[in-house]
Order: C-alpha cells, then structure tokens, then sequence
C-alpha cells in the first residue's frame, strides 16, 4: 500500500490566491483528518470525515477554510483567500472504522503564502 | 477541551542513555498515541495504548489512566532516534475523533 498521499508537496502562492491542498487516505479505511501544524501552536485538528462525511470542523479557523470529501479515495482543503498567517504544513491522516485505531499520516504539504 | 503537557521540551543525552519522554493530559480519554516526527517532517505512529504497557524493540510506552499521565522511554538511544515525539490523545466521547496533541519534546541523541 502506497500510504496516505498528498499532493502539492510544497506550495507558494501570493495572499489573496485561492489554494486546494489534496490527499488519498489509504484505501478502506473510513476516517480522514485534516491538520495543521505550525511553530507557533504545533499539530491542530482542522476537521475530519467518517465514510466522507464531515463530522466535526469546529477546528476550521475560519470561512476561508473549506474541506470536501466527495468519494472515499480523495478529499481537498481549499484556502480562499489565502492569507500570510495560513502559511504551515498541512498533514492529512488516515484511520480504519472505529474509535482507539491507530492513524496514519501523509507527509504533508509545505504552504507558503507571501 | 484536553489540555496535553510533555516533558522536558527540550532533550539531548548521549548515544547509550536511557530517555524518558513525559506526557499529561486533563480530561478522561479512550487512547493515547505517541508520534515520532524526523527531520524532514514526516509524522510516525509509535504506540497507541489505552491501559498498561506496550514495548516495541527500544521503545517502551506507559500509561496511567487514574494520574493521567504516560510515559515514552528509550533503551540504549541512538543519534537515529533524533526528533521530535509527540503525545496526542483522544477524547472519551462526545467529541472530535480526532487528536488533541502535545507541543512536542525535541530529542538529540549525540554520538
């Protein structure tokens, strides 16, 4: 199994672009996590899906944040705006059915917003 | 929300000592991972527990459910095991899934 993918690897975009950050969790597993991870506040859970349902983005920072999963092999994280403070790695992880499994990460997109 | 602290934030020791990695946490859970980060970013599940003890090769993982508080230790370190390890729990109902996470203890391992 190839693992959690997530594509662009690094991303550079000016303040005001629209960014779409993309993964593919490992397959049959019904869990996929979108985090955040910057220097100042370390690994946040933005929001997570079960069976390509959203089910909780109390962690979204804010209406430019949005997340869709519109089948079980791919899943986007979209900016717009984009703003200098969203610049962090976005990590994306992937678990099987039910609570207490382990997850499995992506390595991460770099986002870079000048 | 869980508050997760670790302990000490900051590691280094020498190749051959034995390291320990701390890690508390407020509010009840239903596990608690510990995560390795290398170098290059890259985020690793070590141990997932939820009671007792869980031992893979080196690595060693406690928890106590009653102090809330688990522990990381290392055998005869290694400058490979360099990084930084991450406690991150999960709530015991009610809310996200997902994982609250610790700031993180940055290790170096000198030869």
């Amino acid at each position: 199994d190839a693992g959690v993918i997530q594509s662009p690897r690094h991303e550079v975009t000016e303040m005001g672009q629209e960014v779409t950050l993309r993964c593919k969790p490992i397959s049959g597993h019904d869990y996929l996590f979108w985090y955040r991870q910057t220097m100042m506040r370390g690994l946040e859970l933005l929001i997570y899906f079960n069976n390509n349902v959203p089910i909780d983005d109390s962690g979204m920072p804010e209406d430019r944040f949005s997340a869709k999963m519109p089948n079980a092999s791919f899943s986007t994280l979209k900016i717009q705006p984009s703003e200098p403070r969203d610049s962090a790695v976005y990590f994306c992880a992937s678990s099987p059915g039910f609570l207490g499994n382990e997850q499995f990460f992506g390595p991460g997109t770099r986002l870079t917003v000048l | 929300k869980n508050e997760v602290e670790q302990s000490p934030q900051n590691l280094t020791a020498q190749e051959g000592e034995f390291i320990t990695i701390n890690c508390s946490y407020s509010v009840g859970i239903s596990a608690l991972h510990w995560l390795q980060q290398h170098p290059g970013g890259g985020i690793v599940s070590l141990f997932m527990l939820s009671s007792g003890k869980k031992k893979h090769g080196r690595l060693i993982a406690t928890i106590n459910i009653q102090e809330k508080h688990s522990s990381l230790h290392i055998t005869a370190s290694h400058p490979r095991d360099s990084a930084v390890y991450i406690c991150a729990v999960r709530g015991s109902g009610g809310g996200a899934d997902g994982l609250t996470f610790g700031k993180g203890t940055h290790l170096i391992i000198q030869p």
